[in-house]
Formats: C-alpha cells, structure tokens, sequence
C-alpha cells in the first residue's frame, strides 16, 4: 500500500479558476514534505519543500499547507494559468532516510 | 551551472537485451537517485549512489544495477528486459549532508521495450 495519498487522482478547471489538491501520508518519522510539477514526459521539479516545523510555504501562484499532526499537506493553485497543466507530485522523506516516498501525484488539466 | 543530465532521451529495446543509461549531476552534487516510473504513476525509488557506492535500494531485482563514477556520474543498467520494465527513467542529484535540500531530477529517459 502507498504511504503517500493524492487525490483527487485527476481534475480539470478553466483558466483563471483555483484549485486545491490534497496529500495524506503515513509514513514516519517525518522529515520533510515536497510538491512537485511534473509535465508529460519530462522530470519533475520542485515547487516548495516544508520541515517539520513549518506549516505554509509559497512559490508564486503555489502555496502549500502542512499539518504534521495529522499528516495531511495540501497545494492551492491561485488565478491558474494554461502552463499550470501537469501532474503534481506529493513526495515525503524519512528523517535520517534520504529515500523518498513519492504518491501518485494529481494530473491538473487547466482549459481556456 | 548545468543542471542533471541524462542520455539518451529515448531507447527501443527488445525483451532479452540489456540496457545502460546515463546521469550526469548538478554541478556540486555527489548524490544520485535513480527512479522509475510507469504511465500514470509515481516515480518508485530504484537506488542511490554516493561515494561510488550504493546506498540505498528499493524494490527492484538484481537485474538492476548501477554505478557512481568519481566524477559522481551515474549508470543504470538493466539486464534481461522484460515488457514491464518499459517506463520513464529518472535520475535525481542532490548533496547528501543537506538532508533538506531539494532534489533536482533531469528529464529522464524514456524506455520502451517490445
């Protein structure tokens, strides 16, 4: 069974519009929590990164919330934009374990 | 500053062959983490190389294997391919003391076998 849960698997908004994806995790002990844009065919890269001890995090139109208590991290899209259609990564490392937990991330389809 | 390689970006291969594909890794980074990833899903953890050694290693079967070069360059290697083993191949560098430091993936190279 996977550590890391995204849902919804899929979603599709129109240009302009919000969006808010979710991550629920059970692996531990919990070292830092990362969300990734991953286009077709090409490597995923990093949008924010969150320890521990933080709770909200922005890059841009991205904002991600961590609650560590009950192991749940989400990822608000603001104003989307046509390029922000790809699948995001939830991925969770283990403290004193640089091995990464990835889920099976969320494909966001944004439409004019 | 180049960011992480990888070579070739595409490869057709047949069951039975054998394969090896390349990382190169951000400048200043001495760790490499390779990845595969089926259509539709997460990349799944293969190994990590540093200091010329593995590591770590995820689920995979001996028919996977690897190598770190002292130039920190990987290679993945993958013997007796079978149809499952089509997927997107990534490799991810990072720097091992900073254990909160993002890893930065390349874009991966895209394995089909027939």
């Amino acid at each position: 069974k996977n550590q890391v849960e995204q849902s919804p698997q899929s979603l599709i908004i129109l240009e302009g519009k919000n969006c808010t994806l979710q991550c629920n995790y059970t692996v531990s002990p919990f070292s830092n929590l990362r969300w990734y844009k991953q286009d077709t065919g090409r490597g995923p890269v990093s949008l924010t990164i969150m320890t521990f001890s933080e709770n909200t995090k922005s890059n841009g139109r991205y904002t991600a919330t961590l609650d560590a208590d009950t192991k749940q991290s989400s990822l608000h899209i603001t104003a989307s934009q046509l390029s922000d259609s790809a699948s995001y990564i939830c991925v969770v490392t283990l403290r004193n374990d640089y091995k990464l937990s990835f889920g099976a991330g969320t494909t966001v389809t944004v439409r004019a | 500053d180049a960011g992480v390689t990888q070579s070739p970006t595409h490869l057709i291969k047949t069951r039975g062959q054998q394969v090896t594909l390349r990382c190169s890794p951000k400048s200043g980074h001495d760790t490499v983490s390779w990845y595969q990833q089926a259509l539709g899903q997460g990349p799944q953890f293969i190994f990590q190389y540093y200091e010329e050694e593995e590591r770590q290693r995820g689920n995979f079967p001996d028919r996977f294997s690897g190598h770190q070069f002292p130039n920190y360059s990987s290679e993945l290697n993958v013997n007796a391919l079978l149809l499952g083993d089509s997927a997107l191949y990534l490799c991810a560098s990072s720097l091992l003391t900073a254990s909160t430091d993002t890893q930065y993936f390349g874009p991966g190279t895209r394995l089909t076998v027939l």
